[in-house]
Parts: C-alpha cells; sequence; structure tokens
C-alpha cells in the first residue's frame, strides 16, 4: 500500500498570502488529521476529519481551516500568513473507525512551509 | 487533559551501547501511548504503541517499552545502539476521552557516536 502522501513538500511565502496543503491517505483510511510542527512548540494537534466532516480540534485560531473530499483527501488552509506559521505541517491517516484514540496514525513526509 | 514529557532533549549513547529515552505522560483516563521516530526531512514512523494488555512492548529494529502506570512511564529502551538509530524520538499519549488527537512530547534527539 502507498503511505500517506503529501503536496507540495516545500513552499515559501509571503506574509498576509494564504497557503493551500494537500493530503492523500493510505488508500481505505477515513480519518486524516493535520499537526504543526515548530522547533519551539513541537508537535501541535490542527484537527481531524472523518468522512467529510471535522470531528476534531486543535486550539488553533481560525486562519487556519480545512476540510475533507469524498474520497478522503484532505486539504489544509491557512490565510493571511504569518512568520509564526513556518513549520512543518505533518498529516496522518487512520482507519477512522474508532474514535477512542486507540489507532494507530501514519504520517505523511510533511510540506515544509516558509513564510517571509 | 493529557500531556507528555520528554526528559532530555539530547541523548548521546555509543554505538552497541544500552539506548534509553525517557517519557512519562499525564492523563485523568487510562492513557494510549505511542512511540514514533523521525529522521530528518521524513514524517514520523511508528515504533511500537500500548494500548491494552502486556505491558511490556515490542517494537520494530529492536526496540521496546515498558508501560509503568504506578511511575506514569513509558520509557523506550533498546539493548544495543545502531549508528542507524540516531534521530528524533518522539512519545505521544491518546485516551478515550480526547479521540485521534494525540498529545506529542517535545522530543528527544539520539545521537550515536562510533
Amino acid at each position: 500500500k502507498a503511505g500517506v502522501t503529501q503536496t507540495p513538500r516545500y513552499l515559501i511565502k509571503t506574509r498576509g498570502q494564504q497557503v493551500t496543503l494537500s493530503c492523500s491517505p493510505i488508500s481505505g483510511h477515513r480519518s486524516v488529521s493535520w499537526y504543526q510542527q515548530t522547533p519551539g512548540q513541537g508537535l501541535q494537534f490542527l484537527f481531524e476529519y472523518f468522512s467529510e466532516t471535522q470531528r476534531n480540534k486543535g486550539n488553533f485560531p481560525g486562519r487556519f481551516s480545512g476540510r475533507q473530499f469524498s474520497n478522503s483527501r484532505s486539504e489544509m488552509n491557512v490565510s493571511t500568513l504569518e512568520l509564526g506559521d513556518s513549520a512543518l505541517y505533518l498529516c496522518a491517516s487512520s482507519a477512522g473507525v474508532s474514535v477512542l484514540g486507540t489507532e494507530t496514525q501514519y504520517f505523511g513526509p510533511g510540506t515544509r512551509l516558509l513564510v517571509l | 487533559a493529557q500531556s507528555v514529557t520528554q526528559l532530555g532533549s539530547h541523548v548521546s549513547v555509543s554505538e552497541g551501547a544500552l539506548v534509553l529515552l525517557r517519557c512519562n505522560y499525564s492523563s485523568s483516563v487510562p492513557p494510549y501511548l505511542f512511540w514514533y521516530v523521525q529522521y530528518p526531512n521524513q514524517g514520523l514512523q511508528l515504533l511500537l504503541k500500548y494500548t491494552t494488555g502486556a505491558t511490556l512492548v515490542k517494537g520494530i529494529n529492536g526496540f521496546e517499552a515498558e508501560f509503568k502506570k504506578s511511575e506514569t512511564s513509558f520509557h523506550l529502551t533498546k539493548p544495543s545502539a545502531h549508528m542507524s538509530d540516531a534521530a528524533e524520538y518522539f512519545c505521544a499519549v491518546s485516551a478515550a476521552n480526547t479521540g485521534n488527537q494525540f498529545y506529542f512530547g517535545t522530543g528527544t534527539s539520539l545521537t550515536v557516536i562510533p
């Protein structure tokens, strides 16, 4: 099975712009979660999508949004970029059958975003 | 809420020596615990996980971890370090009351000295 894929791998944007990141989960997985990884804050949960619906949300401002399509692919959007949004954005997929936290999450290689 | 503390942001061991990476968690409900490894410019790869059952969990690449409820710990060990083990290691916790949201520790960078 192919793993989780994320595009693009690298992005450079300027402050005030918006950006859209894409994630394709492992075939058959219906849950997609997004995480932000920075040297200062580590890995922080953004949100989880399951069956095109946001099922869980972390503590990020509304500038961060996402969506999921019927084929389980997910996109994450960040509007009005700030310098502090520079980070590695990781997508993870899981089967999504359980909401008890026991499912392994399989991570993609990430999209590295640099905001200038 | 859940949280994870990884003691030691950097750990160095000699090749062939014991690897011990520490992870302590905080959870108001029974936790589920995971160890991931991250190599440069790559995503996270699962090493092992504990959900229920046997408290000593064996993972890939010779790693294992033991869930100790009384100590709220889930330390990662490997009897003999290999050069290829040099990477960043993350401990994560989840629980039934937070669904599939993982809470990660700040990571431990492992250096293996030849």
